[in-house]
């Protein structure tokens, strides 16, 4: 089993609906979870972190985090195509070890 | 110049060839870090340094050998690399090791192609 799960998509949505990004992770002693935005050429940008359980908000991004499934979401509202990218997936195992997923890739068409 | 640069964006090299990647930043971190970037794969931690010195290798191996000679810039020096080596290698900081709660910023990457 992998460490971080993503799927690699693509995830295609039409401009103004939710977009819904999935992670699984294998270390129930995760503590911490981020989600990193890379455009194509680009370099991964930090969006979103997540500690507890529950949802995060910010602006049209929501993480969600259920420790007890071992599952972390994202979800982009009022999807732009602005928001095309490769979305990473970043979660802390044991020993403070920062892991990615492989990334989802989001289209979001006009 | 702000935030993390590396130089230089790309570079090609034969398998014989001896070159460096440079990074450089300018946010006060503490932290430092190597990772490669290959297509499908997720991004691989190579080397971590918390204020200067190495933390972690994740098996890395020899052929890629990193320095930092301070807490505000990273080499990784390459010799004799396999075409296997070709990818992105991106070099991030953060303010803590960023196992915790650090936020990773990352330089722009060095695209390295090896003939």
């Amino acid at each position: 089993q992998k460490e971080v799960e993503q799927n690699s998509g693509p995830l295609s949505v039409p401009e103004g609906a939710i977009a819904s990004l999935n992670c699984t992770y294998s270390d129930r002693g995760s503590q911490s979870f981020f989600w990193y935005r890379q455009y194509s050429g680009k370099s991964p940008e930090l969006i979103m972190f997540i500690y507890s359980n529950g949802d995060k908000e910010d602006g049209r991004f929501t993480a969600q985090l259920n420790k007890a499934s071992q599952y972390v979401s994202l979800l982009i509202r009022d999807s732009q195509p602005s928001d095309s990218a490769t979305y990473l997936c970043a979660v802390t195992l044991a020993l403070q070890k920062l892991v990615f997923g492989t990334g989802t890739r989001l289209l979001v068409s006009p | 110049e702000t935030g993390v640069t590396q130089t230089p964006r790309h570079l090609v090299m034969g398998m014989t060839n001896k070159k460096s990647l440079k990074c450089e930043q300018h946010l006060g971190h503490n932290a430092m870090y190597w990772y490669k970037q290959s297509a499908k794969k997720p991004l691989e931690l190579m080397f971590v340094y918390s204020l200067e010195e190495r933390v972690e290798n994740n098996s890395v191996p020899s052929r890629f050998s990193p320095e930092c000679p301070n807490s505000s810039h990273l080499f990784l020096h390459l010799h004799t690399l396999q075409p296997e080596d070709s990818a992105l290698y991106l070099c991030a900081s953060s303010l803590g090791l960023a196992g915790g709660h650090g936020e990773l910023f990352f330089g722009e990457g060095s695209r390295l192609t090896v003939l």
